[in-house]
């Protein structure tokens, strides 16, 4: 079946640094969604890409879906102590079915 | 957020007893889905609802059941409780595409 692969499954990062997480899939995405889970909290959702080759951005987030729709990333420009949290790819198929990564938990140090 | 309740948010229980989760949603979403979360296996779908009395599994499905009888609940339950099964469940709708999480219920089986 589909597997999507995320890493790193944990970052430790210093305020300010940047931070990427990288998602990949076995098979051919018709799309990608990003979540972030705030510690003991629920996922939230951030955006989704449906285009190849897309790139979007929030504020300090820039989102990529790779050229192939089998991977993407997530980038977070000068991290600050509000973006702790597990950050999710969730891979979509043609068929409506979503795929979760193992999510990759990032720690801000102030 | 988009109105979805689980009850209860916190379960102790043993060994072979029956459990049953409760979502609850004010947004008249058709999709509905029930997801568990465990340490480095991010949300794996155990099952998901596409209408009233309308269900299939997910990845994970075996050892629980499911049911829609109105558009706004979907119950999860754990026929015999397994250890295995202690983890932390999240309801989930879906709208557009995009999933809106509830706040999650954390069973501990013993």
């Amino acid at each position: 079946g589909q597997q999507v692969m995320q890493i790193p499954q944990y970052q430790h990062v210093q305020e300010g640094e940047d931070f990427t997480t990288y998602c990949n899939s076995s098979t051919t995405l018709s799309n990608i969604q990003w979540y972030k889970q705030r510690p003991g909290g629920h996922p939230v959702f951030l955006i989704q890409l449906v285009k190849s080759g897309e790139v979007k951005k929030q504020k300090r987030l820039t989102f990529q879906f790779g050229e192939a729709k089998k991977n993407s990333s997530l980038h977070i420009t000068a991290t600050q102590t509000t973006d702790v949290g597990t950050y999710f790819c969730a891979g979509g198929t043609s068929y409506g079915k979503l795929t979760f990564g193992q999510g990759t938990i990032l720690t801000v140090h102030p | 957020d988009a109105g979805i309740t689980q009850s209860p948010r916190h379960k102790v229980t043993e060994t072979g007893t029956p459990v049953t989760l409760r979502c609850h949603q004010t947004e008249n979403h058709r999709y509905m889905y029930w997801y568990r979360q465990d340490p480095g296996h991010g949300l794996r779908l155990i099952h998901y609802s596409y209408g009233v009395k309308d269900t299939d599994k997910g990845e994970v499905s075996d050892g629980y059941s499911v049911s829609r009888s109105k558009t706004e609940d979907f119950l999860l339950t754990l026929e015999s409780a397994t250890s295995s099964q202690t983890s932390v469940y999240f309801c989930a709708t879906e709208s557009a595409g995009e999933l809106f999480f509830g706040e999650g219920s954390r069973l501990t089986v013993l």
